[in-house]
């Protein structure tokens, strides 16, 4: 089965650039999308198709997918950026998420 | 605005059924995939699987052989079956949309449930 591999921490300072990566066989050839998730609260999607922002995002969320890793960066890391991020992609009709990193602001 | 409300049974016994639903309110139900996701305390996301107005459903194949979702057009509603559950079910329980209309995907979730705890435990 397909899978998604994610650093289980990254480390930021306030006002410095987090990337977060998620490898996977060939994931540049699907589409990539990452989810921010807050203690006690749902997932909410912060970039879809690799690159695209949803509204109400800041701008200071970026992605990118090539080869095969997707990554994540968050330009300017704020204290309220700390939480849980996830990447998914689609594989053979089913949903695949990677495990999840845990992003400290310290 | 659309929202998703959820509902179903929070605590459970081995080997019983686990059953989920999950209505929409305030938009249209029609033309989206419907998924389930969980996640157990701690830990990460999981798919469990999809269903369309039209009853098409995939499944994650790990869970496929206990997992019924069925849709009930007429109340904008799908929901959730897993039998024979075990404390390995244990988890948050979300509903969640994926935002392509007409029968097709965009590869994400753009709405989510508040989730809901499901605990198995004797």
């Amino acid at each position: 089965s397909y899978e998604l591999i994610q650093p289980p921490s990254v480390s930021v300072s306030p006002g410095q650039t987090a990337s977060i990566t998620c490898s996977g066989d060939k994931l540049g050839n699907k589409y990539a999308c990452w989810y921010q998730q807050k203690p006690g609260q749902s997932p909410v999607v912060v970039i879809y198709q690799d690159t695209k922002r949803p509204s109400g995002i800041p701008e200071r969320f970026s992605g990118s997918n090539s080869g095969n890793t997707a990554t994540l960066t968050i330009s300017g890391t704020q204290a309220m950026d700390e939480a849980d991020y996830y990447c998914q992609a689609w594989d053979s009709s089913t949903v695949v998420f990677g495990g999840g990193t845990k992003l400290t602001v310290l | 605005q659309v929202q998703l409300q959820q509902w179903g049974a929070g605590l459970l016994k081995p080997s019983e059924t686990l059953s989920l639903t999950c209505a929409v309110y305030g938009g249209s139900f029609s033309g989206y995939y419907w998924s389930w996701i969980r996640q157990p305390p701690g830990k990460g996301l999981e798919w469990i699987g999809e269903i369309n107005h039209s009853g098409s459903t995939n499944y994650n194949p790990s869970l496929k052989s206990r997992v019924t979702i069925s849709v009930d057009t007429s109340k904008n509603q799908f929901s959730l079956n897993l039998n024979s559950v075990t404390a390995a079910d244990t988890a948050v329980y979300y509903c969640a949309r994926d935002p392509c209309t007409g029968d097709c995907h965009h590869y994400y979730f753009d709405l989510w449930g508040r989730g809901t705890l499901v605990t198995v435990s004797s």
